[in-house]
């Protein structure tokens, strides 16, 4: 248990355009999931807590008028990065809690975002 | 700010000897503790949990903790090439839906 699916593995896009990333809990109900970035050689930085049926929680300093987070059911969480430029180029990792394992995250495969 | 540090290595350890990481933390109310590997290009896989001080083991890893220390570690007894990873320290101070202040990582080679 406790699979967490993220899609797409990896993406190129023309800078301007939007992508789409979608993280799905496959078999259990996750109210919150939250959304990591890392780049090369660094660690996960925490963009935001995406909580269903309510507004996600940026961290300081991600705009949120840029990434956008929408977690319309208890299974399914987006990300969309808005007019991408080549500096939002990086690793974007998805990640739920599964509650009977306590605090435990458990991440998705990643997507790899490579802005041209 | 919470912080999590870690020696960022890379550390190179023998196959077959044991390998120690090492991770210090910030947040005082910090209660989960965790550490994750991750392979290039890969998400991180959970190793270890830990929640209360002294040491937890599970097969050939062992996690040991120290709260009054703020220090938390990961001992890899008989260490294997597959080992060689970057391991992840990551810390919660619990609540239930905050998400994990990770440390850098440290690189971890293991020499055949």
């Amino acid at each position: 248990g406790a699979v967490v699916s993220q899609h797409p593995s990896w993406v190129i896009c023309k800078s301007g355009t939007s992508v789409k990333i979608e993280c799905r809990s496959l078999d259990f109900q996750a109210t919150t999931m939250f959304w990591y970035r890392q780049f090369p050689k660094q660690s996960l930085m925490l963009m935001a807590t995406s909580n269903e049926g309510s507004k996600a929680t940026y961290e300081q300093g991600v705009e949120k008028d840029k990434f956008l987070i929408n977690h319309a059911s208890l299974t399914l969480s987006t990300l969309t990065v808005t007019s991408a430029h080549p500096e939002d180029s990086s690793f974007y990792i998805c990640s739920a809690k599964f509650s009977p394992l306590g605090e435990k995250l458990f991440f998705g495969s990643g997507t790899q975002l490579s802005v041209l | 700010q919470k912080e999590v540090e870690q020696n960022s290595g890379p550390l190179s350890v023998p196959e077959g000897a044991i390998a120690s990481l090492n991770c210090t933390y910030s947040d005082r109310v910090s209660q989960s503790f965790f550490w994750y590997r991750q392979y290039s290009g890969k998400s991180p896989e959970l190793i270890m949990s830990i929640y209360s001080n002294g040491d937890k083991e599970d097969g050939r890893f062992t996690a040991q903790l120290n709260k009054a220390s703020q220090y938390v570690s990961l001992l890899i007894r008989d260490s294997q090439p597959s080992d060689s990873a970057t391991y992840l320290c990551a810390v919660s101070s619990g609540g239930g839906a905050d998400g994990l202040t990770f440390g850098k990582g440290t690189h971890l080679i293991i020499q055949p």
